[in-house]
């Protein structure tokens, strides 16, 4: 079956700017995770979603950053007024459930911010 | 709060060449522990998990609780061996906690 999807693959925007980047996650995966990978750095956790709530958003750097998800599918990942310090990958991962530690990434979205 | 450390950002081994990738962790309960790896173009990837004990690819892994470490071990690398490594750490929360990784090159 289809793996877990991102896009856009890369997005280049104007500091300042807002963007969305999206997750498909496998499906029946209810568990869904949004990390951050900045260049030469290891994976930074941003939130973790159980269904559509999210009871760990720990690792949100700012209230520029909010996500939300629909049911158990799409998630989105928001980010206001994007600063050049935002520029990464962000990388979306599912897993089948809580505690189910394997989780499978998606491709990613190679942020810019210029 | 956890945290997982990979002393070396780069290791350079020869094809056939035994290979060792250190991996301490600190977290004051009892934690699953995880190799993934990303392949040049390819998403990352589980490797192996310790409560599997098994061995993938010929890659093993042993916990060792006292030591706190879970290093990545291969007896004879390959080229196809070459890739990014990331030691993880699973614990309350659901999150993976990762280290900053190690980046193996097998030489010909």
């Amino acid at each position: 079956g289809a793996g877990v999807s991102q896009s856009p693959s890369n997005k280049v925007t104007e500091k300042g700017k807002d963007v969305e980047l999206r997750c498909d996650p496998i499906s029946g995966h209810t568990a869904l995770y949004w990390y951050r990978q900045r260049l030469g750095q290891g994976l930074e956790f941003l939130i973790y979603f159980q269904g559509n709530s999210a009871p760990d958003k720990s690792g949100l750097p700012s209230d520029r950053f909010s996500a939300e998800r629909t049911g158990e599918s799409v998630s989105t990942l928001t980010i206001q007024r994007t600063q050049q310090e935002d520029s990464a990958v962000y990388l979306c991962a599912s897993s089948l459930g809580p505690r189910r530690y394997e989780q499978y990434f998606g491709p990613g979205t190679r942020l810019t911010v210029t | 709060a956890q945290r997982v450390t990979q002393p070396e950002k780069l290791l350079s081994v020869f094809k056939g060449a035994p290979v060792e990738l250190k991996c301490n962790y600190s977290y004051s309960g009892s934690p699953e522990l995880f190799w993934y790896v990303q392949y040049s173009r390819q998403r990352l990837q589980l490797l192996l998990r310790h409560i599997s004990r098994e061995s993938i690819k010929g890659f093993t892994a042993d916990l060792n609780k006292g030591e706190t470490s879970f290093h990545l071990k291969k007896p004879f690398a390959q080229e196809e061996d070459s890739a990014m490594y990331y030691c993880a750490l699973g614990a309350a929360g659901n999150k993976l906690t990762f280290g900053g990784g190690t980046r193996v090159l097998v030489k010909p």
